[in-house]
């Protein structure tokens, strides 16, 4: 089956430093990743996907995620933080639930918070 | 962009009552629509998937019976939690898969309803 793990529940950074959000993954076959932010009682926003290509993915918001295929991790980053990214991050993988149907398989989420 | 319109957006209802909570696709037509609920402080847990046009498939532990889903047309989808009892209180959250797009494609997501069962 296709999982993904966020090993931690909360990311404290200081405001301007950089941000990692972790994700490991386990899938059999070519890994379809994705990452998602919501903001409080709210739905969840699309920030970026990896399906092939480039090991380096550009998102929205400035955030970017990096696809290592040998350590089967796929952490989004951004170079700078801001007081506005403060959310909850779920990195998702695409998995398939029969019939010719898709659905996306949720990891526990990462709250992030920065610090003015 | 997608936009996914759900509502309500909060509901507080009696215990022993039903709820109804609508998922539309605003600027596209969704083949595919999935419900979710989201207990505090943790992930979203997939409920069911409703294709339009035919029955919904639940997840394993997801009493269909309680959570009735009917995606009558190509841009709506309804949740129906009957008998509502507190422990029904939770987030609920529909997403959709655009018909043109493909599988990879991301999902688009509505905002979500808090129900609160007193």
């Amino acid at each position: 089956a296709q999982s993904v793990a966020q090993p931690e529940d909360q990311v404290n950074v200081a405001e301007g430093n950089p941000l990692t959000v972790k994700c490991t993954y386990s899938v059999s076959g070519n890994p379809y990743l994705f990452w998602y932010v919501q903001y409080p009682n709210r739905g969840l926003q699309f920030l970026l996907k990896y399906i092939t290509g480039d090991n380096l993915v550009k998102g929205s918001y400035g955030f970017e995620a990096e696809f290592n295929k040998s350590q089967t991790s796929f952490h989004l980053k951004k170079p700078s933080a801001l007081v506005s990214d403060s959310a909850l991050y779920f990195c998702a993988v695409r998995s398939y639930s029969g019939a010719g149907s898709y659905q996306l398989t949720f990891g526990k989420g990462t709250k992030l918070s920065v610090i003015p | 962009g997608a936009v996914v319109s759900q509502h309500p957006s909060w509901v507080i209802c009696k215990s022993g009552t039903s709820v109804k909570i609508e998922c539309r696709s605003l600027d596209f037509q969704a083949t595919t629509m999935f419900w979710y609920r989201q207990f505090p402080k943790q992930s979203l847990m997939l409920m069911a998937t409703s294709n339009e046009g035919s029955k919904a498939t639940y997840e394993q532990g997801v009493e269909k019976d309680k959570f009735l889903i009917n995606h009558a047309s190509l841009t709506l989808s309804t949740l129906t939690v009957t008998s509502a009892h507190p422990e029904d209180s939770s987030f609920y959250i529909c997403s959709a898969r655009d018909r043109e797009s493909s599988y990879n494609s991301p999902l688009h997501f509505g905002n979500g309803t808090r129900l609160t069962v007193t």
